[in-house]
């Protein structure tokens, strides 16, 4: 089955700064990926994701990139700012909707003011 | 459109009792996933449901544990004589069929005393 790796386990950036958390995933077949915010106490929240026929994908000041190559996709958050603190999961799944989710083990992100 | 209604929010059990855990799906979404959520882990998958069928059991512990999701009500995820191991959160999460994303519930906390 898929499994999904997530690195690093915690980040700490200055607000203002960018954060980076990067996942790979083993079963090459994968053709979608999501990331999900989680605060404290909270239900996840999809905040973006990205299918296998694309390569980048930008809302505001999110972004995740995609190398189906070495199977490994990126989220990328610009400008942070203190709401930005929580925990963030990658997941990965092969097929066309509906199938399971297989979740990384999560990023806890601080943004230090 | 309410959201998808995880309930109880907490639950207390001792060790021994049964936990019953309620999902209701958002409005037109008939497919129900279960994950648990350990303290400080990541989204383990547990179960997968439409209506009246389990189309993917895999990440569901053999003993003790049972997921439905009956023609008319919310889903319930059953688990009989609970042990301190089983305390974490249950996330039910729902999609419409040939969604890609799911949108997750506010969880169950179970404690197990």
């Amino acid at each position: 089955g898929e499994n999904v790796e997530q690195h690093p386990s915690t980040l700490s950036v200055q607000e203002g700064d960018s954060a980076v958390i990067k996942c790979t995933y083993s079963d090459s077949a994968s053709n979608y990926f999501p990331w999900y915010k989680q605060e404290l106490g909270k239900r996840p929240q999809l905040i973006i994701d990205i299918r296998s026929n694309v390569g980048e994908k930008k809302d505001q000041r999110i972004a995740v990139t995609l190398n189906k190559t070495a199977k490994h996709f990126s989220l990328h958050i610009t400008e942070t700012q203190p709401e930005d603190s929580a925990v963030y999961f990658c997941a990965a799944r092969y097929g066309f909707g509906n199938e399971k989710l297989t979740f990384g083990t999560g990023t806890r992100l601080t943004i230090i003011p | 459109n309410a959201g998808v209604m995880q309930n109880p929010r907490h639950l207390v059990r001792r060790r021994g009792q049964e936990a019953r855990l309620r999902c209701s799906p958002m409005k037109g979404h008939s497919h129900v996933y279960w994950y648990r959520q350990l303290p400080e882990e990541g989204l383990k998958f547990m179960v997968y449901l439409q209506k009246e069928n389990i189309i993917d059991e895999s990440g569901m512990p053999k003993e003790r544990f049972s997921a439905e999701f009956p023609k008319e009500g919310p889903s319930i995820l059953r688990i009989q004589q609970v042990v301190r191991g089983d305390s974490a959160a249950y996330f039910c999460a729902s999609s419409a069929t040939g969604d890609y994303g799911y949108t997750f519930g506010s969880g169950t906390r179970l404690t197990v005393v």
